[in-house]
């Protein structure tokens, strides 16, 4: 089955720095890469995703990259705030009637004043 | 649009007792349900997927005697935690899935449900 391996597992950054984690898969055939964002105690919230027919993917403040020759992508904060800090999880799935996810394992990303 | 909730948000109860928890899709219909376990500092683990009327698939060393999951409508899956034990505590959290070409990609998730057993 699929794996996801996430880096790094902690992340401290100063306000207004820029963030990156990074994840691989393993199966070749995942083709639907999303990214949540979780507060503790609460659900995962969808911040971004990406799929395999692109490159990269950008909103705002927050930008995904894909290498699917490498079964790499990653997640890019700019400018980030406080209230970026959070626990990241990317995950994978290959998208069909089951489209299940694979998580990594997770950020914990903490921005500093 | 696309919300989904659980019930009930958090719950304690006895070493072998069993516990339900409902997961319901409040304005579409799910084809699919997922249910994930969190343990503290970890990530979500899949337990089982459920399709709508039919049985649900059990990931790799998940007790399917002892997570019962029902899918008795599009908008409706529960899981029951029977005989529960202390290390069953954990946050349960299901997600669902609208049918559809376009729409078949993102799980919407509930907000989870912490079960404490003593």
């Amino acid at each position: 089955g699929e794996n996801v391996e996430q880096h790094p597992s902690t992340l401290s950054v100063q306000e207004g720095d820029s963030a990156v984690i990074k994840c691989t898969y393993s199966d070749s055939a995942s083709n639907y890469f999303p990214w949540y964002k979780q507060e503790l105690g609460k659900r995962p919230q969808l911040i971004i995703d990406i799929r395999s027919n692109v490159g990269e993917k950008k909103d705002q403040r927050i930008a995904v990259t894909l290498n699917k020759t490498a079964k790499h992508f990653s997640l890019h904060i700019t400018e980030t705030q406080p209230e970026d800090s959070a626990v990241y999880f990317c995950a994978a799935s290959i998208t069909g009637t089951a489209s299940k996810l694979t998580f990594g394992t997770g950020t914990r990303l903490q921005v500093t004043l | 649009g696309a919300v989904v909730s659980q019930h009930p948000s958090w719950v304690i109860c006895k070493s072998g007792t069993s516990v339900k928890i409902e997961c319901r899709s409040l304005d579409f219909q799910a084809t699919t349900m997922f249910w994930y376990r969190q343990f503290p500092k970890q990530s979500l683990m899949l337990m089982a997927t459920s399709n709508e009327g039919s049985k649900a698939t059990y990931e790799q060393g998940v007790e399917k005697d002892k997570f019962l999951i029902n899918h008795a409508s599009l908008t409706l899956s529960t899981l029951t935690v029977t005989s529960a034990h202390p290390e069953d505590s954990s946050f349960y959290i299901c997600s669902a899935s609208i049918s559809g070409v376009h729409s078949q990609h993102e799980q919407f998730f509930g907000p989870g449900t912490r079960l404490t057993v003593l």
